[in-house]
């Protein structure tokens, strides 16, 4: 139990266009859900918490207008990378902490963004 | 800022030799204490977690740590390890405290080489 699915694994995309990665609890309910960024060889940095049907909260330094984040179901959430350059290129993961067990957060397995 | 320091970003050792992975975090306040583990290409998966009550926490796979609060620590162990225990191990920390409390600051990683 307790998996979290994302989509796609990889995608490469051309500089200026924009890209949506999916990030699904398959078998249970999410009221929060977060988006990490995990550059090669470093650690996981949190870039927003979501939570489903309210605006997502992002860390200082992010930017919510280039990095839009949608919550609109409880086994839902997507980040959608607008206008992407090559300096946004990274491992995107995102995990989900169910609404019934607080303190645990359950990881997807990310998606690796190439842009050219 | 809650900061989490990971001291070692490498440790070789020989299969089936004893290990211990080295976290120290910043703040002296109540914390919640995680260990992820990170095989590649994959999500994280949580190999323990303490929260609360007795100060030496028992995980999956073998793995225990133990919480210092004097110290500041929360330092990872395994008597005995496999070859199948090569990946990447974060050690991250919450602010049960915070409005925020699944939000998670993680250490730069450890690296678990281990040699047949």
């Amino acid at each position: 139990g307790a998996v979290v699915s994302q989509h796609p694994s990889w995608v490469i995309c051309k500089s200026g266009t924009s890209v949506k990665i999916e990030c699904r609890s398959l078998d249970f309910q999410a009221t929060t859900m977060f988006w990490y960024r995990q550059f090669p060889k470093q650690s996981l940095m949190l870039m927003a918490t979501s939570n489903e049907g309210s605006k997502a909260t992002y860390e200082q330094g992010v930017e919510k207008d280039k990095f839009l984040i949608n919550h609109a179901s409880l086994t839902l959430s997507t980040l959608t990378v607008t206008s992407a350059h090559p300096e946004d290129s990274s491992f995107y993961i995102c995990s989900a902490e169910p609404r019934d067990k607080s303190y645990e957060q359950y990881f997807g397995p990310g998606t690796r963004l190439t842009v050219t | 800022a809650q900061s989490v320091t990971q001291l070692d970003s490498q440790v070789p050792v020989f299969e089936e030799a004893p290990v211990e992975l080295r976290c120290n975090y910043s703040s002296s306040v109540s914390v919640y204490l995680f260990w992820y583990v990170q095989y590649p290409n994959q999500g994280l998966q949580l190999l323990l977690k303490y929260l609360s009550g007795s100060t030496l926490v028992k995980g999956i796979n073998g793995f225990e740590a133990e919480f210092n609060k004097s110290q500041t620590s929360f330092h990872l162990r395994k008597p005995s390890v496999h070859i199948s225990d090569t990946a990447e191990y974060f050690c991250a920390v919450s602010d049960p405290g915070s409005s925020n409390t699944g939000k998670l600051i993680f250490g730069q990683g450890t690296t678990l080489q281990v040699k047949p």
